[in-house]
């Protein structure tokens, strides 16, 4: 059972547009969604996260926006850079009880051509 | 950069053989966790401790045992490789009072 859903799995984009990523959940538990960048060779590292009571947040050329009602949420990428080329993982938490583990979508690979 | 060593950071084993990697940190996290990361599968949890000597299996647990007896250490072993556990394996923390996980650098295996 595939708790978290994403799509695009490759995504090709030029320099200055805009790069889209979404996400859909299944389990209402959830209530952290962060997305996480990795570049080749390295492990994932934390770009941007919310939380389930505000519809977006942005960060730079970064926004999240969640809706709720339809268990999705997404990640935009504004003014795309060569230098954002990377996978894109999105992933939830349920922060109940003790288990504080992520649920990874399964990916986007996304080239910024310059 | 979050103080989480894993180590060996490549390794190639041969089928039926033992294999234990190891996740070290100097955070003072309580939460650590294991993953494998393969092509069109994302990330997928193989087993998370809570706290020394309190673990528990994630979904791709079967083949894999794990130990933590210290805070700092977090092993990963493969009771007998097989080629389907040719993977990058990842290592995480997190602790209860932040949201976010800290990765390893990951491990290279290649079961032959």
């Amino acid at each position: 059972q595939q708790q978290v859903k994403q799509s695009p799995q490759s995504l090709i984009v030029q320099k200055g547009g805009i790069s889209i990523i979404n996400c859909a959940y299944e389990n209402t538990a959830f209530d952290y969604f962060p997305w996480y960048q990795q570049f080749p060779g390295k492990g994932p590292a934390l770009l941007i996260a919310i939380r389930p009571d505000v519809s977006e947040k942005k960060e730079g050329r970064f926004t999240i926006s969640f809706n709720k009602s339809a268990k999705q949420f997404s990640l935009h990428i504004m003014d795309s850079q060569p230098g954002d080329s990377a996978t894109y993982f999105c992933a939830a938490r349920n922060s109940g009880g003790s288990n504080y583990k992520l649920t990874f979508g399964k990916g986007t690979l996304l080239t910024v051509n310059p | 950069d979050a103080g989480i060593t894993q180590s060996p950071r490549h390794k190639v084993t041969e089928t039926g053989t033992p294999v234990t990697l190891r996740c070290h940190q100097t955070e003072n996290h309580r939460y650590m966790y294991w993953y494998r990361q393969d092509p069109g599968h994302g990330l997928r949890l193989i087993h998370y401790s809570y706290g020394v000597k309190d673990t528990d299996k994630g979904e791709v647990s079967d083949g894999y045992s794990v130990s933590r007896s210290k805070t700092e250490d977090f092993l990963l072993t493969l009771e007998s490789a097989t080629s389907s556990q040719t993977s990058v394996y990842f290592c995480a923390i997190s602790d209860w009072s932040s949201t976010e996980a800290f990765f390893g650098q990951g491990t290279r295996l290649t079961v032959v």
